[in-house]
């Protein structure tokens, strides 16, 4: 069965330095996607960044990027010049089967507090 | 582009009560997912569809759940009879279930309180 690990419950971070939160994962499948989702205080789920485990380069989207060490099975979300805007909850997830349209496995999540 | 609706939003209802969730997932998605959120067990995967069909319903508690999903542009999650540990926040999210990034798009939620 498949796992993912968010070891950081909470994080406080000064605006405008740069975050990382941590993202283990755990599987024997070859073929899988690491996904990082946002949970704002209003409750929805917005869809942040996404790495194929054959993806030869990191995943990158505007000011967040992936930090993907295959070997280590980590996924570590990079949040550069961090916002007021982005505290929220964070999480990792997993879909195995690559490109397939199976559920979701999502970590516990890391609470961010930006502060002025 | 509207996104997945979800109804109700909210939803308090007593213990034993019939509980239905409704889910209109985004046009062209061929993918269904509905999870549930809790602080004890965080977001938890129930049951997905893909065209229409379910796929796997491993995520089921239990028998007093159940889903359905007549046609393209609607399913629902229902519980009967309900019961206090059921109180949670429901996701629908759809995707297009063809290969790649194949990102899922989560619905507001429906909050659900059993008295």
């Amino acid at each position: 069965a498949q796992k993912i690990t968010q070891t950081q419950p909470g994080m406080f971070v000064q605006e405008k330095e740069a975050v990382t939160l941590d993202c283990t994962y755990d599987t024997s499948d070859p073929s899988y996607g690491l996904f990082w989702y946002k949970q704002p205080s209003s409750g929805e789920m917005i869809f942040l960044i996404y790495q194929g485990s054959y993806d030869q380069q990191n995943a990158t989207e505007g000011r967040y990027s992936l930090n993907f060490q295959k070997a280590r099975k980590s996924a570590n979300l990079v949040i550069s010049a961090s916002q007021l805007g982005d505290s929220a909850m964070y999480f990792c997830a997993m879909r195995l089967s690559g490109g397939g349209a199976d559920g979701l496995t999502f970590g516990k999540g890391t609470h961010l507090i930006i502060q002025p | 582009d509207a996104g997945v609706i979800q109804s109700p939003r909210h939803e308090v209802t007593e213990m034993g009560q019939e509980v239905t969730l409704r889910c209109k997932p985004i046009s062209g998605h061929n993918s269904l997912f509905w999870y549930r959120q809790t602080m004890m067990r965080g977001l938890e995967l129930l049951i997905y569809f893909n065209n229409n069909v379910p796929i796997d319903d491993s995520g089921m508690p239990e028998d007093r759940f159940s889903a359905k999903m007549p046609n393209a542009s609607f399913s629902t999650l229902k519980i009967q009879p309900s019961e206090p540990r059921d109180s949670a926040v429901y996701f629908c999210a759809s995707s297009l279930g063809t290969s790649g990034r194949n990102e899922q798009f989560f619905g507001p939620g429906t909050r659900l309180t059993v008295l």
